[in-house]
């Protein structure tokens, strides 16, 4: 079974600043993706950054990038240069070949608050 | 940029009532999902679609729910006889491929069951 982890419930960075949020995950897989969303207030899901197992590079997106430590099972979320608008929930989230046809499983997510 | 469009945004049930939630995927996308998500906990995979039928279903989707494409658009989610413990966020969802895709999601109907 796939699993995911996110050891922060809560975490805080001030404007301008680096955070990095963390996940970890589990799986007998060789062929995963990993994921990670933004759900701000408002309920919506964004979807933000996708890493593949096979990947060697880590992705990037903008000021998100994936720090992708397969040995050590992890794909923390770097947001750089935090703004007040980052503030929400962050789902780190797998899919693996082993699942059928695209599932997502999610962690409990990370609430992230930006101060000025 | 296309997205995944869902109605209602909040709907308001009694209980035993049926409710249905619509969603419009993105019109290249093949892959249809439902998560939910409860107050305050992680979403939760509901069912995937493909092809016309349903590929997999979570223990959740028990005999209340059920999922239909009824036309080229559109994609949706039916409760027969809603329970408080029904009340969460839907979300529908769309991939391009099965596999290691990015899943769009739409923005959610907010299920409130009285």
């Amino acid at each position: 079974a796939q699993k995911i982890t996110q050891t922060q419930p809560g975490m805080f960075v001030q404007e301008k600043e680096a955070v990095t949020l963390d996940c970890t995950y589990d799986t007998s897989d060789q062929s995963y993706g990993l994921f990670w969303y933004k759900q701000p207030s408002s309920g919506e899901m964004i979807f933000l950054i996708y890493q593949g197992s096979y990947d060697e590079q880590n992705a990037t997106e903008g000021r998100y990038s994936l720090n992708f430590q397969k040995a050590r099972k992890s794909a923390n979320l770097v947001i750089s240069a935090s703004q007040l608008g980052d503030s929400a929930m962050y789902f780190c989230a797998m899919s693996s070949r082993g699942s059928t046809l695209g599932r997502l499983y999610f962690g409990r997510g990370t609430q992230l608050t930006v101060w000025p | 940029e296309p997205e995944v469009t869902q109605t209602p945004s909040h709907q308001v049930t009694q209980m035993g009532q049926e409710v249905i939630l619509r969603c419009v995927p993105i019109s290249n996308h093949l892959y249809f999902y439902w998560y939910r998500q409860i107050l305050g906990q992680k979403v939760e995979f509901l069912v995937s679609f493909y092809n016309n039928e349903i590929s997999e279903k979570s223990e959740i989707f028990d005999d209340q729910f059920s999922v239909e494409r009824p036309d080229g658009s559109n994609f949706t989610l039916k409760i027969r006889s809603t329970k408080l413990e029904d009340s969460a966020m839907y979300f529908c969802a769309s991939s391009e491929t099965a596999y290691n895709s990015p899943l769009h999601f739409g923005n959610g109907t907010r299920l409130t069951v009285t």
